[in-house]
């Protein structure tokens, strides 16, 4: 059965630290690994990842993607309060034919005290 | 960029009630739109995909005249939950991508409550 699994479930950090992400995955035709922000709402894209290797940035996150490993890491630095959410980790993968769909992970919800 | 709308937010009904969701992509064209539904402290689970001019296709265990989906138009795709109850009671989410292996873009997301 394919799937993803996002490590830590839940993390608690302090304002400034740098915390890191994990998700790994077990599905066939593997097309692309993607990241999203969930607040209290829509999960927000933040990145996605075909290459291995290839290190994405936005700001203070980012991510990259082993192949070899089926694995991708978010990493946050210089973490703020407004970096609390749940962070979601999906695979696209091709189902039969064309049609490309997601597979989502049970997330990760980071908490930043003050 | 990149904005899908999703209304209602909210809904609580009586139960054997049809509720309808709309999902919007606002700029951009969306030739496939996703249904999901997430159980607390779950991920998302993909119902249902649903493309422009065509049937949705549904996920395994997904009943498909439970779940009506539509795709009229290439911004709007609704969701309708037929003679809904309780266990029906849920957050559903769409989402939308513009075009094969792009990202998709979520809907603010509907909580569903059956009495």
């Amino acid at each position: 059965e394919d799937k993803v699994v996002q490590s830590p479930l839940s993390l608690v950090v302090h304002e400034g630290d740098t915390v890191t992400l994990n998700c790994s995955y077990e599905v066939t035709n593997f097309r692309s690994l993607l990241w999203y922000k969930q607040e209290k709402k829509a999960p927000t894209f933040l990145f996605m990842l075909t290459s291995s290797g290839i290190e994405k940035k936005s700001g203070r996150l980012s991510s990259i993607l082993d192949k070899k490993e089926l694995s991708s890491i978010l990493n946050i630095t210089a973490t703020q309060t407004g970096d609390s959410a749940i962070y979601l980790c999906a695979v696209g993968w091709n189902s039969g034919g064309s049609n490309y769909k997601l597979t989502f992970g049970k997330g990760t919800l980071l908490t930043v005290n003050p | 960029g990149a904005v899908v709308s999703q209304h209602p937010s909210w809904v609580i009904c009586k139960s054997g009630t049809s509720v309808k969701i709309e999902c919007r992509s606002l700029d951009f064209q969306a030739t496939t739109m996703f249904w999901y539904r997430q159980f607390p402290k779950q991920s998302l689970m993909l119902m249902a995909t649903s493309n422009e001019g065509s049937k949705a296709t549904y996920e395994q265990g997904v009943e498909k005249d439970k779940f009506l989906i539509n795709h009229a138009s290439l911004t709007l795709s609704t969701l309708t939950v037929t003679s809904a109850h309780p266990e029906d009671s849920s957050f559903y989410i769409c989402s939308a991508r513009e075009a094969a292996y792009q990202p998709q873009h979520f809907g603010d997301g509907t909580r569903l409550s059956i009495l």
